[in-house]
């Protein structure tokens, strides 16, 4: 089946422009995670959803970012007035129920630039 | 704090020899730890979990509390086994929330 799939692949922005990327998670999965990947580091744990309900938002860098899932499936993570340090490869990944037991399963990612 | 240490970028070896990706890791609590590999051009998937005790293409993980460590090795390396490699862990009572490594690249020579 299907797998995550995130959009744009690519996306280019000047500084100050707000953005939208967009995770369309495997059919069904209950949990959903955002993270953001800088050149060279591993993923950054950003938010984590179970259903529409954001039950961890901590690693949320500043109030520019900000994600949401009001239906429980399709997320969209926004970053307000960009900045260059903002530039990275925003990864998100789904899990079936979120218990301890579950595989993240992850997308393509998004490759953010900011200019 | 929690923290996921890989002290490789870069580890380069001949087919056929042993290699090990080493992993250290700090955490206030019970950690799950986790091995992910990167293909070239592909996602990030799971390798492997060390709850699971298991063997994945020929890869092996031992979790030592004692040295804070979750070394992947494997003994005879091979080609397609040339990826990136992160460690990661999570909480056994928080484990929705990953803390991975920065990575090693493993390349394999032939």
């Amino acid at each position: 089946g299907a797998g995550v799939s995130q959009s744009p692949r690519y996306k280019v922005a000047k500084r100050g422009q707000d953005v939208a990327l967009r995770c369309d998670p495997i059919s069904g999965h209950v949990s959903l995670f955002w993270y953001q990947q800088a050149l060279g580091q591993g993923p950054e744990f950003l938010t984590y959803f179970q259903n529409e309900a954001q039950l961890d938002k901590s690693g949320l860098p500043s109030d520019r970012f900000f994600a949401e899932r009001p239906e429980g499936s399709v997320s969209t993570l926004k970053i307000q007035r960009t900045q260059q340090e903002d530039s990275a490869v925003y990864l998100c990944a789904s899990s079936l129920n979120g218990q301890d037991t579950d595989t993240q399963y992850f997308g393509p990612g998004t490759r953010l630039t900011v200019l | 704090a929690q923290r996921v240490t890989q002290p490789e970028k870069l580890l380069s070896v001949f087919k056929g020899a042993p290699v090990e990706l080493k992993c250290n890791y700090s955490y206030s609590g019970s950690p799950e730890l986790f091995w992910y590999v990167q293909y070239s051009r592909q996602r990030l998937q799971l390798l492997l979990r060390h709850i699971s005790r298991e063997s994945i293409k020929g890869f092996t993980a031992d979790l030592n509390k004692g040295e804070t460590s979750f070394h992947l090795k494997k003994p005879f390396a091979q080609e397609e086994d040339s990826a990136m490699y992160y460690c990661a862990l999570s909480g056994v009572y928080n484990f929705n929330k990953f803390y991975f490594g920065s990575g090693t690249k493993l390349n394999v020579k032939p």
